[in-house]
């Protein structure tokens, strides 16, 4: 069954970009009736909605991050990616990728979820 | 503040029923038969429990139920039993530059 995994560096310094990878197993990222999306969790706190994209690299955003983030996507690798510009210690979170189901916008499918801490 | 407002906490007694609300607007949960609802155990992703106000995918207990009277979804979970035990969180979608849009969470605790 299809699996996501994110990787990227736990730790990120004040005012640099955070860069993360999903990467997608047991099927096709490459999937019509999916879009591919970033979730992340301060904790101890809910859910925030980051953006998502569809294979043919279309993207929504956070109005409330849309300025900071970029995600795109590596149909050879069965990948995609966030960075998230100008970081703060408001952006320490866990990071989910997580698959969206494109009729019904929900997430079907999570990562394990990776902690991103933002320090100096 | 979230934009979709569920309460804080919630207990039942194991066999118990409890349902957690979840109130959005007609821009969101009022409007669209999009709304979701999550399981989260400590420490592990969220896990769909109910799609498209009340639809459970394969492998969800049948005594998961969802419904929605107009901007108001609900979570219903019937026989309650220990491993129940997370925090819920419902979402929906919203035709607001949003997108998508996520309640605050509801701690079930299981006396």
């Amino acid at each position: 069954q299809v699996q996501l995994q994110e990787s990227g560096p736990g730790l990120v310094k004040p005012s640099q970009t955070l860069s993360l990878t999903c990467t997608v197993s047991g099927g096709s990222i490459s999937s019509g009736s999916y879009y591919w999306s970033w979730i992340r969790q301060p904790a101890g706190k809910g859910l925030e909605w980051i953006g998502r994209i569809y294979t043919s690299g279309s993207t929504n955003y956070n109005p409330s991050l849309k300025s900071r983030v970029t995600i795109s996507v590596d149909t050879s690798k069965n990948q995609f990616s966030l960075k998230l510009s100008s970081v703060t210690a408001a952006d320490t979170a866990v990071y989910y990728c997580a698959r969206g189901v494109r009729r019904a916008d929900a997430f079907d499918i999570w990562g394990q979820g990776t902690m991103v801490t933002v320090s100096s | 503040q979230s934009a979709l407002t569920q309460p804080a906490s919630v207990s039942g007694s194991p066999g118990q029923s409890i349902t957690i609300s979840c109130t959005g607007t007609s821009s969101d949960v009022g409007g669209y038969n999009y709304v979701s609802w999550y399981q989260q155990h400590p420490g592990k992703a969220p896990k769909l429990m109910i799609y498209d106000v009340s639809n459970r995918p394969s492998g969800v207990s049948n005594r998961f139920s969802g419904s929605k009277s107009g901007n108001t979804a609900s979570l219903t979970i019937s026989g309650l039993q220990a491993e129940d035990e997370a925090d819920y969180y419902c979402s929906s979608y919203t035709s607001s530059s949003t997108y998508v849009v996520f309640g605050g969470g509801t701690k079930l605790t299981v006396l």
